[in-house]
């Protein structure tokens, strides 16, 4: 199957940290994305991962596992801004895009 | 600057009018896709292209059409709409996936409502 799954939404509070989940199934594997998208806006790239790790790139880190088929979106020192939608997109062996529905962030003061 | 644009925005339009919505992008990708996006699925491939006048299915493509005569340009044509294709859709491009560069543009979006 090509299942991406991730939670439908998550809160936090502003100054915390969040860690956003996200599962994949599929055969082939091509790398690891995480888009951000405020509502009524476009996606914007966050991170790639390829292999197993932590990226890190300032507040946001990105973490990948190949064998467990697992990657989570770390987000450090929330801020209000960061209220928005994240979404989880695997790219598969024909090197297309299979996206999840997106986790809704919702950051309280 | 570079960027990902579309036109109309938005558009309300009615069961069976033929439309077009055009996407442009100015960073000479070879790489261009349409999606679109509906509350609780995400988003979902149309049609997609890996360069000039090579153009293939992407997980949705019945009831559109796509064109890519320029390298430049990726319009989404609905030759005969019905309200199942109300969403909201997304242009995007990319260098080739699979060659290091692969992160996606997207232009601003287009409501599209049929009625």
């Amino acid at each position: 199957g090509q299942n991406i799954d991730q939670p439908t939404e998550m809160t936090a509070t502003e100054g915390a940290i969040v860690q956003i989940n996200c599962t994949y199934q599929t055969s082939g594997f091509n790398g690891l994305f995480w888009y951000q998208q405020h509502a009524g806006e476009a996606p914007t790239f966050l991170s790639y991962n390829v292999l197993d790790g932590l990226e890190e790139k300032g507040r946001f880190s990105s973490f990948l596992s190949r064998s467990k088929g697992y990657s989570y979106l770390l987000l450090k020192e929330l801020q209000m801004k960061d209220s928005a939608s994240y979404l989880c997109a695997e790219m598969d062996s024909n090197y297309q895009l299979i996206w999840g529905a997106g986790t809704k962030l919702i950051i309280k003061p | 600057e570079a960027q990902v644009t579309q036109n109309p925005r938005y558009l309300i339009t009615v069961t069976g009018k033929k439309l077009t919505v055009t996407c442009s992008q100015n960073m000479n990708h070879e790489y261009m896709s349409w999606y679109r996006q509906d509350p609780g699925l995400g988003l979902r491939q149309i049609y997609y292209s890996m360069n000039v006048e090579v153009t293939d299915k992407g997980d949705v493509p019945e009831g559109y059409k796509v064109s890519r005569k320029e390298k430049r340009n990726f319009p989404l044509i609905l030759e005969s709409p019905s309200p199942n294709q109300t969403s909201l859709y997304f242009c995007a491009s990319s260098y080739p996936p699979g060659q290091g560069a692969d992160t996606q543009y997207f232009g601003p979006g287009t409501r599209l409502t049929v009625l």
